[in-house]
């Protein structure tokens, strides 16, 4: 099975911070790769697809990258609203398994 | 409007059963791959099982392969997850979410989660 590890595990930035989030696959992935946000108590919002795709609604401060085995989340500059847990989830096989999760709180 | 509702979640004892359920509307539900995830309290997300658009293709996660199943009743728009031989580690929150389509297996539109208590 493809394991997924995220760094750091937790974050804490202030708004207007530049955010970087790593993902990194344990075998190759290709571009299958999910960036989800989840606030405490609710269910978790897609973000990004296919590594860098923007999902639809979502701001254009959050960005992807990465192939392969390893992948970032950015975010351009830290809004009040994206104080949050981020999960990474691979779909290249059908496992479809979630990193850990980065939690970015207020510094 | 995309609105997943799931239902179905009690407090259940170790070894029991259970079937969750997930009304799907505001899309063509036969269109699309279905997702189970769940998250247990104060954990991560875990994925626990895909259904292909038509139920023909079902795929589990390993800790929950050969006593949980998938199905889905497209003229209902319904999803479902029978839940056999449960353990105290099945305790979560439990999620359906839509396929994401085109080509990709991300979870579009996520419903708020049922919750599944086993113990004693």
């Amino acid at each position: 099975d493809i394991q997924m590890t995220q760094s750091p595990s937790t974050l804490s930035a202030s708004v207007g911070d530049r955010v970087t989030i790593t993902c990194r696959a344990s075998q190759s992935i290709s571009s299958w790769l999910a960036w989800y946000q989840q606030k405490p108590g609710k269910a978790p919002k897609l973000l990004i697809y296919k590594a860098s795709s923007l999902e639809s609604g979502v701001p254009s401060r959050f960005s992807g990258s990465g192939s392969g085995t390893e992948f970032t989340l950015t975010i351009s500059s830290l809004q009040p609203d994206d104080f949050a847990t981020y999960y990474c989830q691979q779909y290249n096989s059908y496992s479809f398994t979630f990193g850990p999760g980065t939690k970015v709180d207020i510094k | 409007e995309v609105q997943l509702v799931e239902s179905g979640g009690v407090v259940v004892q170790p070894g029991g059963s259970l079937r969750l359920s997930c009304a799907a509307s505001g899309f063509t539900f036969d269109d699309y791959a279905m997702h189970w995830v769940r998250q247990a309290p104060g954990k991560g997300l875990e994925w626990v099982s895909l259904i292909s658009w038509d139920g023909g293709s079902t795929y589990y996660a390993d800790s929950v392969k050969g006593r949980f199943t998938i199905s889905r009743d497209n003229s209902k728009n319904s999803l479902y997850l029978q839940m056999n031989s449960l353990r105290a580690e099945d305790t979560a929150l439990y999620y359906c979410a839509k396929g994401h389509g085109s080509g990709s297996y991300s979870a579009d539109y996520w419903g708020q989660g049922t919750l599944v208590t086993v113990s004693s």
